[in-house]
């Protein structure tokens, strides 16, 4: 695609529940992060893969949180037993290579947990 | 790791002056420095990045210096327009890995 897609772009759900959310990249980009933004905060590091595997997960808060990209593009962050502490914008990035060069962020997922 | 501090937290200014926001870094294999543009609901926007290897670029109304030494990094918009209006991140990086960290924001107000 032209740019980084994520989906849904807002998600409302129940304290203790799962969600999923998605990050599809741009085309050819195997680099891809994950990042968390609350508000009035600056975007904070998550998860960094490289193809299929996380080369850097250090960000991820607890086991709560996971994220897979099963085939070197499309990539889930799944977040298990929600809390309120969760809500934020969850953002998703892609580089070319693992580079700076042409890293872009998506328009982010809303998540609110009530 | 690294640790991004980013001040003033909200500048306001009058249409046609000029607007500083400073940041500073801790992690001296930091090497890449971008500053992001974000307005209301919508995605982080590169406007200016500088490496570690120069200490000033220039894009028209805006600029970026780098004093490593110091271990701090600015930018700079001249003449400032109301659609400057939004809310402005820097972020350090190493090559590797690529992940950036970044400061907590600047909240920038341009009055017509």
């Amino acid at each position: 695609g032209a740019g980084v897609s994520q989906t849904p772009s807002n998600k409302v759900t129940e304290k203790g529940k799962y969600v999923e959310l998605r990050c599809d990249p741009i085309s050819g980009h195997t680099a891809l992060y994950w990042y968390r933004q609350s508000l009035g905060q600056g975007p904070e590091f998550l998860i960094y893969f490289q193809g299929t595997g996380a080369a850097d997960d250090s960000g991820l808060p607890n086991d709560r949180f996971f994220a897979v990209r099963p085939e070197g593009s499309v990539s889930t962050l799944k977040i298990q037993r929600t809390e309120r502490g969760d809500s934020a914008v969850y953002l998703c990035a892609s580089s070319p290579s693992g580079g700076s060069y042409g890293y872009t962020f998506g328009s982010g997922t809303r998540l609110t947990v009530v | 790791g690294e640790n991004v501090e980013q001040h003033p937290s909200t500048l306001s200014v009058q249409e046609g002056d000029s607007a500083v926001i400073k940041c500073t870094y801790s992690d001296s294999a930091s090497n890449y420095f971008p500053w992001y543009k974000q307005e209301l609901g919508k995605r982080p926007q590169l406007i200016i990045d500088i490496r570690s290897n120069v200490g000033e670029k220039k894009d028209q109304r805006i600029a970026v210096t780098l004093n490593k030494t110091a271990k701090h990094f600015s930018l700079h918009i001249t003449e400032t327009q109301p659609e400057d209006s939004a809310v402005y991140f820097c972020a350090a990086s190493r090559n590797t890995g690529n992940q950036f960290y970044f400061g907590t924001g600047t909240s920038l107000t341009v009055i017509p």
